[in-house]
């Protein structure tokens, strides 16, 4: 069974940098297709994508949020982190993190996204 | 960026009548390797979003029949055949064939 965990602070404060760990069990971010990824949704609007990252340490960002995002994945723990720096106000929202898998299935291959997602952490920035 | 145009925002719907929820991309979403990745999710309040449909019409294990995806190219719909309480909610489509990854505005599902 999978599941992911996202965790991190409530609160942070403007200009100060966000860390977000995402721990996830049911599934191994060493193995062929596995892509664990990072979206966020402001307190009453809509999801937005942030960042992916592959088995293979391939990473994609959000070309606006790009400048600000990292991620990377720690295989021995079944953990993703993301940081983003230079938070402000307009960062309030929950942030998500969701697993995407390639699945093979008579010959044929396809991405499969997002089945399975995080209980989503709210952050808060204020001073 | 391929921008997701869902309408309409807000959709009243009667129970046990039907509702049908449009997402339409600025470009086509059929993917090199020949599928089309457009997926539908369901964000009840207070909880995570759930994925209802992926690759345009292939509905996940555990979501009830009276859901149906359809469509192609930028055009797509999702329907639910006869509205139940339970499905109050969001629901949003996202498009997985272009980077960056994108979502539909959201169309809220409302009794009336």
């Amino acid at each position: 069974q999978i599941t992911l965990k996202e965790s991190g602070p409530t609160l942070v404060k403007p200009t100060q940098t966000l860390t977000l760990t995402c721990t996830f069990s049911g599934f191994s971010l060493s193995t062929s297709g596995v892509g664990v990824g990072w979206i966020r949704q402001p307190p009453g609007k809509a999801l937005e994508w942030l960042a992916l990252i592959y088995w293979d340490d391939d990473k994609r960002y959000s070309p606006s949020l790009k400048s600000r995002l990292t991620i990377t994945k720690d295989t021995s723990k079944n953990q993703v982190v993301l940081t983003m720096t230079n938070m402000d106000p307009v960062d309030t929202a929950t942030y998500y993190c969701a697993h995407k898998k390639l699945y093979c299935s008579g010959g044929s291959c396809y991405w499969y996204y997002f089945h399975y997602w995080g209980q989503g952490t709210l952050v808060t920035v204020s001073s | 960026d391929v921008v997701m145009t869902q309408s309409p925002l807000s959709l009243p719907v009667t129970l046990g009548q039907p509702a049908s929820i449009s997402c339409r991309s600025s470009q086509s979403l059929v993917h090199s390797d020949g599928n089309t990745y457009l997926n539908w999710f369901q964000q009840r309040p207070g909880q995570s979003p759930r994925r209802l449909i992926y690759n345009v019409s292939n509905r996940d294990s555990g979501v009830p029949d009276r859901f149906s995806g359809s469509g192609s190219g930028t055009d797509f719909t999702l329907k639910i055949s006869r509205v139940e309480a339970e499905d109050v909610g969001v629901y949003y489509c996202m498009q997985g064939t272009h980077w960056p990854l994108t979502f539909g505005g959201g169309t809220k599902v409302e009794i009336k």
